[in-house]
């Protein structure tokens, strides 16, 4: 059964330090997606890539925040400096980039800023 | 812009009830439409999609949905809901990349269901 994992489940840390969350999609899935959920927002569109290239990050605060796919099998997402206001729960996606294909969305990474 | 209403956050239902979730969405193209179930603590599983063809759309765990291109809407239903049923369901709206496969996805807020004993 293939799935979408992710690291950390949980991360706990303080305010001005790094934050990697990694994400390794699902084999052969071109398309990989970070979405963040939040009790205010609700779940939002980070960035998205496809055959490991950037497709929109329109939705990533650019200062703090990057995304990158170093090969095909690992997509991170990194907040450096974190804060507060970071906190909540990062969910990565793949799909296979074929017509009519839906998104499998991992577990999540749920991140505390303290 | 593309965006997606869900206009109950908290929807009680007694257990055996019929249930109807109500999704609005607004996109300038046709849309693909799904929708997602998400219990505490856990990621988002799909429910069913819709990309094109027929209206009435059947999903896993005896879900339907019919997408209303007239009203801009994408309502789910069960005939009868069960206590496991109980979670938070999300509506979703996507487009299409045009080497295929859908671009990401705009969520409405969710609905939380309560089912009652």
């Amino acid at each position: 059964d293939a799935r979408v994992t992710q690291t950390p489940r949980h991360k706990v840390t303080e305010m001005g330090q790094e934050v990697t969350m990694r994400c390794q999609p699902i084999l052969g899935h071109n398309t990989v997606f970070w979405y963040r959920q939040t009790m205010m927002q609700g779940l939002e569109l980070l960035a998205y890539f496809r055959n490991r290239a950037p497709l929109d990050d329109s939705g990533m605060p650019k200062d703090r925040f990057s995304a990158e796919m170093p090969d095909a099998t690992l997509a991170t997402l990194k907040i450096q400096p974190s804060e507060p206001r970071d906190s909540a729960v990062y969910f990565c996606a793949s799909g296979p980039g074929q017509s009519q294909s839906e998104q499998y969305f991992g577990p999540g990474t749920r991140l505390t800023v303290t | 812009a593309q965006s997606v209403t869900q206009p109950d956050i908290h929807i009680t239902v007694s257990e055996g009830a019929s249930l109807e979730l109500r999704c609005n969405y607004s996109y300038g193209a046709t849309p693909y439409l799904f929708w997602y179930v998400q219990s505490p603590g856990q990621g988002l599983q799909l429910l069913l999609k819709y990309f094109s063809g027929d209206t009435l759309v059947q999903g896993i765990k005896g879900f339907e949905a019919e997408f209303k291109r007239s009203q801009s809407s994408f309502n789910l239903r069960k005939p009868s809901v069960h206590w496991s049923d109980a979670a938070e369901y999300f509506c979703a709206v996507g487009a299409l990349y045009s080497g295929g496969g859908a671009d990401g996805l705009t969520f409405g807020k969710g609905t939380h269901l309560i089912i009652q004993p």
